[in-house]
């Protein structure tokens, strides 16, 4: 179990760029979720995913933001024309099966500066 | 909706002393209840987590968290808090059919000589 990772570390851009993070989630876990976090505050969720499915999306993720897991094993997020407001902590986690007693288990995260 | 309050931003411990940090949440059925820690520039790691049984839960590194329906509370406690545990603790709920986390703003513990 080398637990979920995420890629990369830290992403410096400019206003107006694409971004692309990547996230690997403990292998055997189907599910797979996105969540941002942004200075102060706590992780607030994005999005997730069964296997490729994309089974729910929060209102906070807008039309610039898309995720994909097309093979049900890592998941990328992108954020197209970046703005400053999308400055923010992206954590991905991971857990087996959406059980009842499911655990998320998080990875280190992407911090996202947007210049 | 699920909604989790942690009153307290900040806290200051000294080293070998007790700790409890508050955590409320509102929901309208017994809900799933975690906390994890965070440290600085780091992911989330769980420290422990309810979904039924013994409201008393014990967790990692000495922590235990006890689950009082009747003040809809889940208060994290340490007995004797070291340097080491300096960081960011969040309260989490997870209602159930539900699937995604919803977090406290957190609490920022600082831990003194």
């Amino acid at each position: 179990d080398t637990g979920v990772s995420q890629d990369p570390r830290h992403k410096i851009t400019k206003r107006g760029q694409n971004v692309t993070f990547r996230c690997d989630p403990i292998s055997e876990h189907n599910r797979l979720y996105w969540y941002r976090q942004t200075l102060g505050q706590g992780p607030e969720f994005l999005t997730y995913f069964q296997n490729e499915a994309q089974l729910e999306k929060s209102r906070l993720l807008s039309d610039r933001f898309s995720a994909e897991r097309p093979k049900g094993s890592f998941s990328t997020l992108e954020i197209q024309r970046t703005e400053q407001g999308d400055s923010a902590m992206y954590l991905c986690a991971s857990s087996l099966d959406g059980r009842a007693t499911d655990t998320q288990y998080f990875g280190p995260g992407t911090r996202l500066t947007v210049l | 909706a699920q909604s989790v309050t942690q009153p307290d931003i900040h806290i200051t411990v000294s080293e070998g002393a007790s700790l409890e940090l508050r955590c409320n949440y509102s929901y309208g059925a017994t809900p799933y209840l975690f906390w994890y820690v965070q440290s600085p520039g780091q992911g989330l790691q769980l420290l422990l987590k309810y979904f039924s049984g013994d409201t008393l839960v014990q967790g990692i590194k000495g922590f235990e968290a006890e689950f009082k329906r009747s003040q809809s509370s889940f208060n994290l406690r340490k007995p004797s808090v070291h340097w080491s545990d300096a960081a960011e603790y969040f309260c989490a709920v997870r209602g159930t059919g539900f699937q995604k986390l919803v977090f406290g703003t957190g609490t920022r513990l600082l831990v003194s000589p």
